[in-house]
């Protein structure tokens, strides 16, 4: 089925230890993007794409990175995890139609 | 002050009632979007607007550009409308992904 696929759903760090949340689309969507969500907080932006080979930071980017070399897939990575990154992050790809977001992945930094 | 407010922030209905969300914003957008989220569930685009009104099933969305307003109305309610319902508007200063979102309105309908 066409859009965003998140991986994993679930995940457990321990505190310094870094790893990678992936995110794929088969839309060909030029835009794609990171969120958290945090009780009380809402969603926020962390990194965006417009495209491959361009990335921007959001709202809240420290402590992530991100990278877009195929138009497809959009990886999120946690350097050295931390418990304030305890969430849970959504990818999402948009067109000038509309965004599809990934079902989420929640993250639990001990 | 938020760039993105919605109203209420929880909202109880009985079963069949007429649902209305609210939502206004200060900055200049492109698109308004309504977005549901199910209790522990992934996020789903309900609408994207631009102006007027759009209607899909018992949802309808509504757009008023020059008061920097949105609603969302849900018609004969049903206890399955019960999920966060969540405005965000793509910013007129930004074209490429960006999301600027509200803090959701919790809904539970009740049977």
């Amino acid at each position: 089925n066409a859009g965003v696929t998140q991986t994993p759903k679930f995940q457990v760090l321990k505190t310094g230890q870094s790893m990678t949340l992936q995110c794929a689309q088969d839309m060909n969507h030029e835009y794609m993007s990171w969120y958290r969500q945090d009780p009380g907080m809402g969603l926020r932006l962390i990194h965006y794409s417009v495209g491959a080979g361009i990335t921007d930071q959001g709202e809240v980017p420290n402590g992530y990175n991100v990278s877009r070399s195929t138009t497809e897939d959009f990886p999120l990575r946690l350097l050295s995890a931390a418990p304030s990154q305890t969430s849970v992050y959504f990818c999402a790809s948009s067109s000038p139609v509309g965004y599809t977001f990934g079902s989420g992945t929640r993250l639990t930094v001990v | 002050k938020n760039e993105v407010e919605q109203s209420p922030q929880n909202l109880t209905a009985q079963e069949g009632e007429f649902i209305t969300i609210n939502c206004s914003y200060s900055v200049g957008i492109s698109a308004l979007h309504w977005l549901q989220q199910h209790p522990g569930g992934g996020i789903v685009s309900l609408f994207m607007l631009s102006s007027g009104k759009k209607k899909h099933g018992r949802l309808i969305a509504t757009i008023n550009i020059q008061e920097k307003h949105s609603s969302l109305h849900i018609t004969a309610s049903h206890p399955r409308d019960s999920a966060v319902y969540i405005c965000a508007v793509s910013p007129n200063y930004n074209q490429g992904g960006k999301l600027i979102f509200g803090q959701g309105t919790e809904l539970s309908v009740k049977p």
